[in-house]
């Protein structure tokens, strides 16, 4: 089982590019999320699935949209990149419900000059 | 508005002895609680959860955590740190919220760990 991975691990963009992030995951999980990470502000949800076909809003979708065609896969995707998109991303997947923990990919740091 | 809080950014313990990382919380009802750690350069990884029941909550590499409502904490614990513990401990709750089901979790700041040897 390779878990939740992600591509690519690194990135570098200039403003205006656009760019999609793959998070795959081989736990036939329902649930899947995408995170960012920046200092002293822990991990904030971006976006979220609940099945495939299905997406919704997290606390900062602003600048980012997601697609889940295939329940194993959930793409992120920047339309026109900013510094502000400048960050750590994360994405995660659990069996769903409220009391099951995610299981988390390793990470694309993403840099927007 | 429900949040979490990590009072301490970093947690300074010599190895061998007990660790203690906070959290506190601010959400309506009886929330689910959960610690994450995460090593430099990777993901989070699941270290315990507080659905219900024993205030006291066992997880991995040794960890445990105490539930306290009247206090609206969820404590990490260690009794002997090690040095391979250093890492960044996150606080995560995810409120018991009826309208949806998706497992959204609200983190803390996150609290660096470092054991010295």
């Amino acid at each position: 089982n390779a878990g939740v991975t992600q591509t690519p691990k690194f990135r570098v963009l200039k403003t205006g590019q656009s760019m999609t992030l793959l998070c795959a995951q081989d736990m036939n999980h329902e649930y899947m999320y995408w995170y960012r990470q920046d200092p002293g502000m822990g991990l904030r949800l971006i976006h979220y699935s609940v099945g495939e076909g299905t997406t919704a809003k997290g606390e900062v979708p602003d600048g980012y949209n997601v697609s889940r065609l295939k329940k194993q896969n959930f793409l992120l995707g920047l339309e026109s990149a900013a510094p502000s998109q400048t960050s750590v991303y994360f994405c995660a997947s659990s069996y769903g419900g409220i009391i099951n923990e995610q299981f988390f990919g390793p990470g694309t740091r993403l840099t927007v000059l | 508005a429900q949040s979490v809080a990590q009072p301490e950014d970093q947690v300074n313990v010599a190895e061998g002895n007990p660790l203690t990382v906070k959290c506190t919380y601010s959400v309506s009802g009886n929330p689910y609680l959960f610690w994450y750690v995460q090593y430099p350069n990777r993901g989070l990884q699941f270290l315990l959860k507080y659905i219900t029941g024993d205030n006291l909550v066992k997880g991995s590499y040794g960890f445990e955590a105490e539930f306290n409502k009247s206090q609206t904490s969820f404590h990490l614990k260690k009794p002997s740190a090690l040095v391979s513990d250093s890492a960044l401990y996150f606080c995560a709750v995810r409120p018991p919220d009826g309208s949806s089901n998706t497992g959204k979790l609200i983190f803390g700041q996150g609290t660096t760990l470092q054991v010295k040897p």
